[in-house]
């Protein structure tokens, strides 16, 4: 049982345009992270998010995280080629020191 | 920051062989830390939670047999692959939390090729 699930899984846009990545879980969350990760390598950590109802911006990328503490979304404005790779939600679920990764959001931007 | 060190980046082995992959904590204490594996344009997948001192919890459908988990120190937890087979190939990727902060560190992960 996948306790995140992430969508899209694919994402294939234009230079220029906006998109909006979902993290979706049953499951309540004292904190998720967002991650890219490049082929090859390690996930690179872009934001922590606490607070139910917080919104993170990191430059052109909004984070938020739901009120219930179960869901969280990123959204990227204007889009740039080097912006692609795979996003990654992930946190510990219930409190627990087990963490997990979401299903993943492969995305492409073309220019 | 905290970093997280594995070695070895790359590994090509025969068929039948062991592997062993190393996760070193560089500059904190990790009484945890966890071994996921990805498959290509796949996400990371939790293995096993590696507990220094005591045996690893492996999850579900994970066989702890093939990946032995040790975690002998306070920064080093090793993965061993056993009687490896092609099915194996795959990234493996450790991290670790620094008790002092709520960031989980990653390694750069370790691309084992089974031939």
């Amino acid at each position: 049982t996948q306790l995140l699930e992430q969508s899209p899984q694919f994402l294939s846009i234009q230079e220029g345009e906006n998109l909006t990545v979902y993290c979706n879980s049953s499951s309540v969350f004292s904190s998720l992270q967002w991650y890219r990760q490049e082929p090859g390598e390690g996930p690179v950590l872009l934001v922590t998010v606490v607070t139910g109802g917080e919104v993170k911006k990191l430059k052109r990328l909004t984070f938020q995280f739901g009120d219930a503490r179960k869901d969280s979304s990123l959204h990227i404005t204007a889009a740039q080629p080097g912006d692609t790779g795979l996003y990654l939600c992930a946190g510990a679920p219930g409190g627990t020191y087990k963490y997990i990764f979401g299903t993943g959001t492969r995305l492409k931007v073309l220019a | 920051g905290a970093v997280v060190s594995q070695h070895p980046s790359r590994v090509i082995c025969k068929s039948g062989t062991s592997v062993k992959i190393e996760c070193r904590s560089l500059d904190f204490q990790a009484t945890t830390m966890f071994w996921y594996r990805q498959f290509p344009k796949k996400s990371l997948m939790l293995m096993a939670t590696s507990n220094e001192g005591s045996k690893a919890t492996y999850e579900q459908g994970v066989e702890k047999d093939k990946f032995l988990i040790n975690h002998a120190s306070l920064t080093l937890s090793t993965l061993t692959v056993t009687s490896a087979h092609p099915e194996d190939s795959s990234f493996y990727i450790c991290s670790a939390r620094d008790p002092l902060d709520s960031f989980y560190t990653f390694g750069s992960g370790t691309r084992l090729t089974v031939v």
